[in-house]
């Protein structure tokens, strides 16, 4: 079965730049949309990132979404991190009559 | 804007049954696909079911298959999932989300979730 790799938790300072991975197991990730949802703790998720790389509305520019088929991976970029990006943040996509997340990265905002 | 409202949870004992709802406002809810997605405390997101626009096709998570069903009553802009034989490994935070697209819900994700309705399942 598809499943889809996050890391547990990445850490950053503020102003800085951060990426998360999320890497397909098999197959081609670029076959399928890539979502990124954000979470706050005790919240309910909400989109940053649809359709590999677009933004919703509302959505700073600071987060961008990319495919890198050679490593068979999507990524979430933030930059210019701020306190408020601290959260929980999922990719998710699709695959043979599943839809999947992965299974989070904890974002620390130090 | 549409808001989804979820109903339903509780603390029920193994093996018994539980009808969760899902309120929509708004008059576009017959025009999108629904998932439901559930979030066991402390873990991550698991998709569990989606239904098509028209309730012609369904979808489900393999852990949830043959004990969940998914409907919908359009006329009352309402989602449901019927989930029977509770297990333990059912605790979890139920929410419903939009699915992005109203064609291919599955291609998608989802785009306007509700706040979620929890269930505990402890005897």
């Amino acid at each position: 079965n598809f499943m889809l790799t996050q890391p547990h938790s990445v850490s950053e300072s503020p102003g800085k730049t951060v990426t998360i991975s999320c890497t397909g197991s098999s197959g081609n990730i670029a076959s399928n949309y890539v979502q990124w949802f954000q979470q706050r703790p005790g919240s309910a998720p909400t989109t940053v990132i649809y359709e590999d790389d677009q933004r919703p509305s509302g959505v700073p520019a600071r987060f961008s979404g990319s495919i890198d088929s050679s490593s068979n991976s999507a990524s979430l970029t933030i930059s210019g991190l701020q306190t408020e990006d601290e959260a929980d943040y999922y990719c998710q996509s699709y695959d043979s009559s599943v839809v999947l997340f992965g299974g989070g990265t904890k974002l620390i905002v130090l | 804007q549409v808001q989804l409202v979820e109903s339903g949870g509780g603390v029920v004992q193994p093996g018994k049954s539980l009808r969760l709802s899902c309120a929509a406002s708004g008059s576009t809810f017959s025009s999108y696909g629904m998932h439901w997605v559930r979030q066991a405390p402390g873990k991550g997101l698991e998709w569990v079911a989606l239904i098509w626009h028209d309730g012609g096709n369904k979808l489900y998570a393999d852990s949830v298959k043959g004990r969940f069903t998914i409907s919908r009553d359009d006329s009352k802009n309402t989602l449901y999932l019927q989930i029977n034989s509770l297990r333990v490994e059912d605790t979890a935070v139920y929410y419903c989300a939009r699915g992005a697209n109203w064609n291919h819900p599955e291609y998608y994700g989802m785009d306007v979730w509700g706040q979620g309705t929890t269930v505990t399942v402890s005897s």
